[in-house]
Order: C-alpha cells, then sequence, then structure tokens
C-alpha cells in the first residue's frame, strides 16, 4: 500500500517559514514525482509544484516562485517543501501526492495524474 | 496558464439519482484530464484519469467522457458515500484544478 506520511501542523508568524516533510517509499522515489498542492479553509485546490526525486528535477508555480522551495532527500525518502515570507493567505492544508505517468522534456516534466495523497499538514499563519 | 472551469458549483440529489457535473478549459487539453473526489477533512481520491479511464478500486457507477475542452463526470446511481466535492484538473500543462462540485443531500 502506497503511503506518504507528512509532518505535523504548525502555526507560524508572518514573514517567517515553514518547511513540510513527506515520507515515502522508495520505489515512489525512484519512480514517481511528488507533488504539493495546496488547500486554504473553505477553497479548493492549488498546485504549488514538484519534483522528480531520482533526477533531480523541481518545478514550481508561477505565482509561488521566489517563495517556495522544493526538495528531495533519497537517502530517506522524504521530500520536502519550504514556503517563505509567509502571509495570513498561506494558511491552508498542505498535501504532498504521488505523481504518475511522467512526460519528460528537457528539464522539466508533467504529471499524468496524481494517484495518492498524504494526510495533508495544517499551517496556520497567525501574528 | 490553463483555467478550468466547473459546474454546477453545488448541487443537491437524492440517493439513487444519476448526477452529472461538467467541467471546461480554457483551451484544448486532449484527454488528460483527471477526478477527483474529496469528503471532509480527507484528501482528493483519484476517481478518473485520462478523461475517461476508471482508477483501480473505484465503483463501475462512476464515468467519465469527453475531450479538447468540455468534460463530464456521471454518477450513475448516487450512494450515500458519494456526498462529497468533485474536482477536475487538467494535466496537458502544469496541473490546474476546477473550482470544485459540491454533492449534497436533497
Amino acid at each position: 500500500q502506497v503511503q506518504l506520511v507528512q509532518s505535523g501542523a504548525e502555526v507560524k508568524k508572518p514573514g517567517s517559514s515553514v518547511k513540510v516533510s513527506c515520507k515515502t517509499a522508495a520505489d515512489t522515489f525512484s519512480s514517481y514525482a511528488i507533488t504539493w498542492v495546496r488547500q486554504a479553509p473553505g477553497q479548493g485546490l492549488e498546485w504549488m509544484g514538484g519534483i522528480i526525486p531520482s533526477f533531480g528535477i523541481v518545478k514550481s508555480a508561477q505565482r509561488f516562485q521566489g517563495r517556495v522551495t522544493i526538495t528531495a532527500d533519497e537517502f530517506t525518502g522524504t521530500a520536502y517543501m519550504q514556503l517563505s515570507s509567509l502571509r495570513s493567505e498561506d494558511t491552508a492544508v498542505y498535501y504532498c501526492a504521488r505523481g504518475v505517468g511522467l512526460r519528460y522534456s528537457t528539464n522539466d516534466y508533467l504529471v499524468n495524474w496524481i494517484d495518492h495523497w498524504g494526510q495533508g499538514t495544517l499551517v496556520t499563519v497567525s501574528s | 496558464d490553463i483555467q478550468m472551469t466547473q459546474s454546477p458549483s453545488s448541487l443537491s440529489a437524492s440517493v439513487g439519482d444519476r448526477v452529472t457535473i461538467t467541467c471546461r478549459a480554457s483551451q484544448s487539453v486532449g484527454n488528460y484530464l483527471v477526478w477527483y473526489q474529496q469528503r471532509p477533512g480527507k484528501p482528493p481520491n483519484l476517481l478518473i484519469y485520462g478523461a475517461s479511464t476508471l482508477q483501480s478500486g473505484v465503483p463501475s457507477r462512476f464515468s467519465g467522457s469527453g475531450s479538447g475542452t468540455d468534460f463530464t463526470l456521471t454518477i450513475a446511481s448516487l450512494q450515500p458515500e458519494d456526498f462529497a466535492i468533485y474536482y477536475c484538473q487538467q494535466s496537458y500543462s502544469n496541473p490546474s484544478f476546477g473550482g470544485g462540485t459540491k454533492v449534497e443531500i436533497k
């Protein structure tokens, strides 16, 4: 059974950073992408970015560029998403998920669909 | 960026009803269209990918159709566990999601 296990809830001050972890199995790291999606309270889903750990290809949504850092540690099978310069609008549940059906181009990739999700990490930004 | 628009944003239906949700893309996405179900407090659950391929383990009352810009998710006979929010997502380019359709009990 595929599992992605995320770190626990966080409360952060505006202007600070948060780092969410996502631990999964070795085969996920070697053959799939890890995608990050967030969901503000009562709102829809928003893609933030992702990484193919085995190739080190990282991408992020334009609206988060400069604020989001996505990394992966192949030795521990853990992916990370760090979001900086937090503001109240960043209060959301952050999900990692496994992306499958990868399509590659030079230094880029696309995921055909997401088949398994982590349990979510609530990040609350409040003064 | 490709914009995804779902309709309706919510609907009320009874157990046994046939339910149809539509999703429109701002440009052609071929058949790179995915449907998810999300129950309260849970992560999304994959239902359909490639516009019409049912994910393993998903009941056959769910079906998807369409290509290009217009897509449909149909639930043939609504069951109590189907009351949830449904999202479409295009995977033709960097992912974008529809706003969701909440299916409520009438």
